[in-house]
């Protein structure tokens, strides 16, 4: 499954919304039914984070400026007010399929 | 608090062999799917291999099968990865990820595997 991230480049302004677009090239709908769709936030030096699973559910302690949403192929992770400490990068997976697959990343910056 | 500790990394000539550790605490290893996944550098994120709960069953991206073993001991909270016929296209940072597919949620701070002659 090739999962396709834009922007791949994301200038962003204190304060201001941010959005990343992730496309997969098939559905995700699992046969248990759920969508393992997961969003994951790579800050400069630091370990991935995953800050939203299964589409829309955000992990413990993630800031609930994130939101994540879509279906079928389309997906979006979204942050409402951005700050400081979201510089960069951010990755879509797909979980449905062995192996699980990235997206190319979008790095946001300020 | 969960913790993921990998070590094992290091720098190798190509076809030669190195072994992967990740010490977990913080939570119940032995209930929990297990999976390391890579970052070469600057680059992005690919999913290596998995392995069941019990270790009974273990899964490995086309590129690895083979050459890669994954393994665990629940006795000692610890999970393995063998590298044999390492390439040069391994070069990354090896991450130990609680979880598989479908829940893989804390990661490790990584280890650095170099394959150069």
């Amino acid at each position: 499954v090739v999962m396709t991230q834009s922007p791949l480049s994301l200038p962003v302004t204190l304060g201001q919304p941010a959005s990343i677009s992730c496309r997969s090239s098939q559905g995700l709908v699992n046969s248990d039914g759920n969508t393992y769709l997961t969003w994951f936030q790579q800050r400069p030096g630091q370990s991935p984070r995953r800050l939203i699973y299964q589409v829309s559910n955000r992990d413990s302690g993630v800031p609930d400026r994130f939101s994540g949403s879509g279906s079928g192929t389309d997906f979006t992770l979204k942050i409402s007010r951005v700050e400081a400490e979201d510089v960069g990068i951010y990755y879509c997976m797909q979980g449905t399929r062995w192996p699980g697959t990235f997206g190319q990343g979008t790095k946001v910056e300020i | 608090e969960v913790q993921l500790v990998e070590s094992g990394g290091g720098l190798v000539q190509p076809g030669g062999s190195l072994r992967l550790s990740c010490v977990a605490s913080g939570f119940t290893f032995s209930g929990r799917w297990m999976s390391w996944l890579r970052q070469a550098p600057g680059q992005g994120l690919e999913w290596v291999a998995n392995i069941k709960r019990d270790g009974t069953e273990q899964y490995y991206v086309d590129s690895v099968k083979g050459r890669f073993t994954i393994s665990r001991d629940n006795a000692k909270n610890t999970m393995y990865l063998q590298m044999d016929s390492l390439r040069v296209e391994d070069t990354a940072v090896y991450y130990c990820v609680r979880g598989g597919l479908y829940d893989g949620d804390h990661w490790g701070q990584g280890t650095l595997v170099t394959v150069s002659s």
